[in-house]
């Protein structure tokens, strides 16, 4: 059963950092692609950061780009996402999923953890 | 820069039929977005309905079905459900990694 689970999120000041890490486990980490997705409170959904399997390669939304940097340990099976200088506006739910083949879809998904950003 | 658009809201009748759709505001969407849509319920997660335009996750009921309408993506649902009512959000892939959700749906069952 594929399973994932976010930790990391809380409360920080404007400009401040944090690190959200995302535990995987009943599939073969390395081999998949994986997201990160933001749902600040009341909204929509909005694509935040992709990764390669190997990690080599990664990809942001223009709304994050520069601030935030994703990872991936796969002896681990852990993926991460680091965020810099926060704004009140990346206030939401962060979701780590599960990408199905290469990019672009997700098939599982974590239940999120909140990220609350506020002076 | 591109925007993906769904009808913020839609009615259905309990047993009735509905197609939401997305689009893009400018182009058309094809199956090279390999669009995909998502269903979710207040303080849940998201669920994977459809992806690659028409193929049903696993475990998905198969009165959902995806399809290319037009110039856009779509997601029926057909005999629809007390508990359908829910958001619904579709997902395209731009290329070069990047992936861009619509503004979702507000499915209303009654």
């Amino acid at each position: 059963e594929v399973q994932l689970l976010e930790s990391g999120g809380g409360f920080v000041q404007p400009g401040g950092s944090l690190r959200l890490s995302c535990a995987a486990s009943g599939f073969t980490f390395s081999t998949y692609t994986m997201g990160w997705v933001r749902q600040a409170p009341g909204k929509g959904l909005e694509w935040v950061s992709g990764i390669s399997g190997s990690g080599g390669s990664t990809y942001y939304a223009d709304s994050v780009k520069g601030r935030f940097t994703m990872s991936r340990d796969n002896p681990k099976n852990t993926l991460f996402l680091q965020m810099n200088s926060l704004r009140v506006e990346d206030t939401a739910v962060y979701y780590c999923a599960k990408g199905r083949i290469g990019f672009g879809e997700f098939d599982y998904w974590g239940q999120g953890t909140l990220v609350t950003v506020s002076s | 820069q591109t925007v993906v658009t769904q009808e913020p809201s839609f009615s259905v009748s309990p047993g009735g039929t509905v197609t939401l759709t997305c689009g893009l505001s400018s182009g058309s969407v094809s199956t090279s977005y390999y669009p995909s849509w998502y269903q979710q319920t207040p303080g849940q997660a998201p669920r994977t309905l459809i992806y690659s335009t028409d193929s049903r996750s696993s475990g998905v009921p198969d009165r959902f079905s995806g399809s290319i309408l037009g110039s856009k993506a779509a997601l029926t649902i057909t005999g629809a459900q007390a508990d359908d009512e829910s958001d619904y959000y579709c997902l395209l892939y731009m290329g070069s990694g990047i992936s861009v959700f619509g503004g979702g749906t507000k499915l209303t069952v009654l």
